[in-house]
């Protein structure tokens, strides 16, 4: 079975500093995985997503993530926050081949401060 | 395209009602998902349709749930009878899958649950 944990639920920045989200997977086979963002009262939109290739992979308004392995980890990271960023931020994963379940991880409100 | 349709947006009910939440796919996407969004539990996966056949449905929470896909083009989700335990935001997505994964879910808007 696969799980994602989202160590943390809530995380205040002030605008324009870095922000690293962090985002663990669990799996006994490879996986796909995903950024979804939810902005109040919307569905969640994909972000960027790590299939296959480049452990580093770019999303939109400027965020990036990276894949490692042996840590598990896909952790998110924009240089300088914006307040528009403000939002709920979900990992995900798909196990590779068979059956596309996918796995949210609990997600965490970026809260950017003015 | 206007995206993944879900209504209603609200809809408030009383215990034991019978409750249908109605979806529409995006045309030509093959693959639907059915998520329920708590503050305790985060979003679960309730079910998962690829070309309209229940995949897995083991996120269903009970029998008192139940979901339908006729067609490409329209899904529900029936809670009878209701409790006030399933008020929550449903999200209906669906995905084009062409293999090797889903990999980008379009999600609706949500329908906000209350029962009361």
């Amino acid at each position: 079975a696969q799980s994602v944990t989202q160590l943390d639920s809530q995380v205040p920045v002030f605008e324009e500093a870095p922000v690293e989200l962090r985002c663990n997977y669990s799996s006994s086979v490879s996986v796909y995985l995903f950024w979804y963002v939810q902005y109040p009262n919307q569905g969640l939109q994909l972000l960027l997503k790590y299939l296959s290739g480049s452990t580093l992979v770019k999303g939109i308004n400027g965020f990036e993530a990276e894949f490692n392995k042996s840590q598990t980890s896909f952790h998110l990271r924009k240089p300088s926050v914006h307040i528009s960023d403000t939002a709920e931020y979900f990992c995900a994963v798909i196990n590779s081949g068979g059956y596309q379940k996918v796995t949210f991880g609990t997600g965490t409100k970026l809260q950017v401060i003015p | 395209d206007a995206g993944v349709i879900q209504s209603p947006r609200h809809e408030v009910t009383e215990m034991g009602q019978e409750v249908t939440l109605r979806c529409k796919p995006i045309s030509g996407h093959n693959s639907l998902f059915w998520y329920r969004q708590t503050m305790m539990r985060g979003l679960e996966l309730l079910i998962y349709f690829n070309n309209n056949v229940p995949i897995d449905d083991s996120g269903m929470p009970e029998d008192r749930f139940s979901a339908k896909m006729p067609n490409a083009s329209f899904s529900t989700l029936k809670i009878q009878p209701s409790e006030p335990r399933d008020s929550a935001v449903y999200f209906c997505a669906s995905s084009l899958f062409r293999g090797p994964t889903n990999e980008k879910l379009l999600f609706g808007s949500g329908t906000q649950l209350s029962v009361l």
